[in-house]
């Protein structure tokens, strides 16, 4: 069945460093690909997302570019905050006329030091 | 105000006992969602529901059962909780429009409930 993996934890970097969280994905067909945050207490918000082969979604400073030649959808930031501390959540989402579930990875957390 | 509003937030209860979860959206979606959440395994689907008469189970549906009991409301019921059931657990909606032009519904999700068995 369709599985996302993520890279493991926690990832821990100093303010305005570069960030990388890696995800790659297995499916069949044509998924549409996200990155949802959860802050300490919070329920999940979706950070961005990309529905298509070479769409790169953008939000808040993040990137994602959709890979489909090596089934990848990295999370890039080029300046990390305290305020990006999180943890964040690679998912696939089967198409809305099938069931639009969403299936997760396991999760990276994040933290930012001054 | 919260679209989507879980109660209650924080549960401590014992082996055995009958947990009932709740979910209310104001959104208006037909689509409603349970999901949990464990370190290390991200979120898992347990049920799902396309609207009051349309009800399946996801992944994990072992020991669990739910309720649509209108198109706003979606209840997960753990009937003799365990201790392998702690966990925090999700409730997401989104709505049902789908063709070509549609490639996802976005899913929007509650707060969240931490549920604690001793």
């Amino acid at each position: 069945g369709d599985s996302v993996t993520q890279m493991e934890g926690p990832v821990t970097l100093s303010e305005e460093a570069f960030l990388t969280i890696n995800c790659t994905y297995t499916a069949t067909g044509y998924p549409s690909l996200f990155w949802y945050v959860q802050y300490p207490g919070e329920g999940l918000q979706l950070l961005l997302k990309a529905t298509k082969a070479d769409d790169k979604g953008s939000n808040k400073g993040f990137e994602a570019t959709y890979r489909k030649e090596t089934t990848s959808f990295h999370l890039e930031k080029g300046s990390v905050q305290v305020s990006d501390s999180a943890v964040y959540f690679c998912a696939l989402s089967e198409p809305p006329g099938n069931t639009g579930k969403l299936i997760f990875g396991q999760g990276t957390t994040l933290q930012v030091k001054p | 105000d919260a679209d989507v509003t879980q109660t209650p937030r924080n549960r401590i209860t014992k082996t055995g006992k009958r947990i009932m979860l709740e979910c209310s959206q104001t959104k208006g979606h037909d689509r409603m969602y349970w999901y949990r959440q464990d370190p290390g395994l991200g979120l898992r689907l347990i049920y799902y529901s396309f609207d009051v008469k349309d009800i399946n189970k996801g992944e994990i549906s072992d020991g669990y059962s739910v309720s649509r009991q209108a198109q706003a409301k979606f209840s997960l019921s753990l009937e003799s909780a365990i201790p392998n059931q702690t966990a925090l657990y999700f409730c997401a909606t989104s709505d049902s429009t789908s063709g070509q032009s549609k490639a996802y519904n976005e899913q929007f999700f509650g707060p969240g409930t931490r549920l604690t068995v001793l």
